[in-house]
C-alpha cells in the first residue's frame, strides 16, 4: 500500500527560528512528489519535486527531494508568523493514479 | 482572482439528512476531486471526475456520490449523513488527469458537522 509519513505533525517555533519538514514515503513507482501550505483557506501550491538532489527554492522556503533514501525535507529559514500553517506533502505513486497526501506538519510560529 | 469555490465554508446537519456540498471552478479543468481532510490522516480521496458526466471512486466512497452535470461544477452528496462524516471537505481541480506536472487548486474548503 502507498504510504506518506510526515514529521513532525507539529511544531511550535519562535520567529527568527529556521525549521525543516520532514516527508517520507514508500509507492510503487515515485513519478513526483508536491508541497503545499494550508492556511485557514485553500491549501496553496508550493513545489514540485522529481529529481533528487536539486534544490527548489521560494524567498526563505526551500525543499530538495532524495529518491534514494525515500525522502524530502522542506526549509523554512527565519521564519515569520505569517508562516504558521498546516505543510501537506504529497506523492504521485504511479503513472496515472492519484496522489497520496500525508498527514500534514502544523508548524506555529509565536512572536 | 478565484477560481475554486465551495458553496459554504461552515455547515451543520443533523444526522440522516442528505447534504450537497457544491465545488465550482473557472479555469476550464476537466479533472474535479472530492477530499476529505481528518487530524493525522491527511487529505483522502473520495470521489474524482475526468470529465462531465464521469465519476470514479476514491480511497473512501462509502456513504457519498456525486454529480458532475456541468464541467465546471461538481457536487459531493452525503445521502444520509452520519456523525462520521464530519470533517473538513476539500473541492480541487487540475489541469492533468491526476494532478501531475501542475499539482491541483483547492477550494478554501466546507467544515462540516452533523450532529
Amino acid at each position: 500500500e502507498d504510504k506518506v509519513v510526515q514529521s513532525p505533525l507539529s511544531l511550535v517555533v519562535h520567529e527568527g527560528d529556521t525549521v525543516t519538514l520532514n516527508c517520507s514515503y514508500e509507492v510503487t513507482n515515485f513519478r513526483s512528489l508536491l508541497w503545499y501550505k494550508q492556511e485557514k483557506k485553500a491549501p496553496t501550491f508550493l513545489f514540485m519535486l522529481t529529481s533528487s538532489g536539486i534544490e527548489k527554492k521560494s524567498g526563505r522556503l526551500s525543499s530538495i527531494l532524495d529518491k534514494k533514501e525515500l525522502f524530502s525535507i522542506l526549509n523554512i529559514t527565519a521564519t515569520q508568523t505569517g508562516d504558521s500553517a498546516i505543510y501537506l506533502c504529497a506523492v504521485e505513486p504511479n503513472y496515472g493514479q492519484n496522489f497520496v497526501f500525508g498527514p500534514g506538519t502544523r508548524l506555529s510560529v509565536l512572536p | 482572482d478565484v477560481k475554486v469555490t465551495q458553496s459554504s465554508r461552515y455547515l451543520v446537519k443533523r444526522t440522516g439528512e442528505k447534504v450537497f456540498l457544491e465545488c465550482v471552478q473557472d479555469m476550464d479543468h476537466e479533472n474535479m476531486f472530492w477530499y476529505r481532510q481528518d487530524p493525522g490522516l491527511g487529505l483522502r480521496l473520495i470521489y474524482f471526475s475526468y470529465d462531465v458526466k464521469m465519476k470514479e471512486k476514491g480511497d473512501i466512497p462509502e456513504g457519498y456520490s456525486v454529480s458532475r452535470e456541468k464541467k465546471e461544477r461538481f457536487s459531493l452528496i452525503l445521502e444520509s449523513a452520519s456523525t462520521n462524516q464530519t470533517s473538513m471537505y476539500l473541492c480541487a481541480s487540475s489541469l492533468t488527469r491526476t494532478g501531475a506536472l501542475y499539482g491541483y487548486t483547492f477550494g478554501s474548503g466546507t467544515r462540516l458537522t452533523v450532529v
